[in-house]
C-alpha cells in the first residue's frame, strides 16, 4: 500500500538556520507530492507540489524541496528560518483516483531566537 | 482565492448524540473531503464525494456518514457520538481528476464529545 513517512515528529532549528524536513514515499508509479502547511489554530495551506515538471520544486515563503527518485525522498527546506515558520508541515502523496490524498504524520518546526 | 468555511470551530457534544459538521465551498469545485486530524498520526480520510449525491469511503469511515445534496456542500454526520470520535475535523475541496489538483481546506472544527 502507498504510505508517506516523514522522519522527526518535532524538529527545533535557531532563527536564521536552514530548516530540513524529511519526507519519504512508496509508490510503485512516478507520484505527484505534496508539501502543505499548518499555522496554530487554522486549515492546511498548500506550501509547494511535484507534478513530474522539474525535480526542484520552490514554494511560497523561501521553501523548497527535491524529488529524488532513487532515494523516494521529498525533503522540504529553506536556508533561512524565519519566527514566522513555526508550524506543522505535512507531507502527502497522492492516492489512486477522485484526487485523493495520503498524508504523513506531520512535523511540527520550532524556531527559536 | 478558494474559501472554504465550516460551520463551527469548536463543538462539545454528549456520547450518543447525532452531530452535523457542515462544510461550504464557494468555487464549484466537483471533489470534496473530509478528514480526521490526531496527534502524531497526521490526517486520516474519512469520506470524500466526487459529485453531487456521490460518496466514497475513506479510510476510516466505521461510524461517520456524509451528505451532498448541493454541489457546494458537504456535511459530515457522527450518528452516535462517542468519546473516541473527539479530535479535529478538516474538510477540502478540489478540481476533479486531471493531474494534481491542490485541495484547499477549511479551517477545521474541533469537536469534544464528553
Amino acid at each position: 500500500a502507498q504510505s508517506v513517512t516523514q522522519l522527526g515528529s518535532h524538529v527545533s532549528v535557531s532563527e536564521g538556520a536552514l530548516v530540513l524536513l524529511r519526507c519519504n514515499y512508496s509508490s510503485s508509479v512516478p507520484p505527484y507530492l505534496f508539501w502543505y502547511v499548518q499555522y496554530p489554530n487554522q486549515g492546511l495551506q498548500l506550501l509547494l507540489k511535484y507534478t513530474s515538471a522539474a525535480t526542484l520544486v520552490k514554494g511560497i515563503n523561501g521553501f523548497e524541496a527535491e524529488f529524488k527518485k532513487s532515494e523516494t525522498s521529498f525533503h522540504l527546506t529553506k536556508p533561512s528560518a524565519h519566527m514566522s515558520d513555526a508550524a506543522e508541515y505535512f507531507c502527502a502523496s497522492l492516492s489512486g483516483g477522485y484526487n485523493k490524498l495520503i498524508f504523513g504524520a506531520g512535523t511540527r518546526l520550532a524556531v527559536h531566537p | 482565492d478558494v474559501k472554504v468555511t465550516q460551520s463551527s470551530r469548536y463543538l462539545v457534544k454528549r456520547t450518543g448524540e447525532k452531530v452535523f459538521l457542515e462544510c461550504v465551498q464557494d468555487m464549484d469545485h466537483e471533489n470534496m473531503f473530509w478528514y480526521r486530524q490526531d496527534p502524531g498520526l497526521g490526517l486520516r480520510l474519512i469520506y470524500f464525494s466526487y459529485d453531487v449525491k456521490m460518496k466514497e469511503k475513506g479510510d476510516i469511515p466505521e461510524g461517520y456518514s456524509v451528505s451532498r445534496e448541493k454541489k457546494e456542500r458537504f456535511s459530515l454526520i457522527l450518528e452516535s457520538a462517542s468519546t473516541n470520535q473527539t479530535s479535529m475535523y478538516l474538510c477540502a475541496s478540489s478540481e476533479s481528476t486531471g493531474g494534481a489538483k491542490t485541495q484547499y481546506f477549511g479551517p477545521g472544527t474541533r469537536l469534544l464529545v464528553l
